[in-house]
């Protein structure tokens, strides 16, 4: 069975220092590995996506994930936080013949002036 | 704007009623899927179809149907509510069948609450 674990329900950083969410997963075959981003009141929009090519994945609005086979870990990363990515974030996998997408918990992020 | 359009925003309903909630998927997308969001259990996918034909079934309860149409639009049919019933519904959509290099692209969500 597939799982993703969120570590962190809620992560509270000052404006311009290091954004770091964590997400670690569980998958009998090779995952796709995904982070949604979703603002008050709006849907889920993706931030980033891995799919077997380039371990170091970046996305939008400057921030990356890096896969981990071997720590089974998809961690997103952005070095400078903004007012602006205060939200909650999503991490999700899928894999194999398994269409749907298996999420994690969400982390709401808070972002302090 | 992702494309996904969902109607109707807010539903208001009383337990033991029957509603409906609509989804057009992204122009030229094949796949759409529900997922159930709530404070309890999270994001859960519910169901997928696939140009017409059910593909996956999640954690859907029988008193929850849903179909795809010829013009791709679909309806998510939700029966007997109960109060647990109440949450976030999205749908999403995807070219493919397949997630390998397709994302989905998430609607706005229809907000249900039972009374």
């Amino acid at each position: 069975a597939q799982s993703v674990t969120q570590l962190g329900s809620h992560v509270s950083v000052s404006e311009g220092a290091l954004v770091l969410l964590r997400c670690n997963y569980s998958s009998s075959v090779p995952p796709y590995l995904f982070w949604y981003v979703q603002y008050p009141n709006q849907g889920l929009q993706l931030l980033l996506k891995y799919t077997s090519a380039a371990t170091l994945v970046k996305g939008i609005n400057g921030f990356e994930a890096e896969f981990k086979k071997s720590e089974t870990s998809f961690h997103l990363t952005k070095p400078s936080a903004h007012m602006s990515d205060a939200a909650e974030y999503f991490c999700a996998m899928s894999g194999g013949s398994n269409y749907k997408l298996t999420f994690g918990k969400g982390t709401l992020l808070t972002v302090n002036p | 704007d992702s494309g996904v359009t969902q109607t109707p925003k807010h539903l208001i309903t009383a337990t033991g009623q029957r509603v409906t909630l609509r989804c057009s998927p992204r122009s030229g997308d094949l796949s759409v899927y529900w997922y159930q969001q709530s404070l309890d259990q999270g994001l859960q996918f519910l169901i997928q179809y696939y140009n017409g034909e059910e593909r996956a079934k999640g954690n859907i309860l029988e008193r929850f149907s849903a179909q795809q149409f010829p013009d791709l639009h679909s309806e998510l049919n939700l029966s007997s509510l109960e109060l647990g019933d109440s949450a976030l519904y999205f749908c999403a959509s995807s070219v493919a069948e397949t997630l390998a290099y397709n994302e989905q692209f998430f609607g706005p969500g229809t907000r249900l609450t039972v009374l």
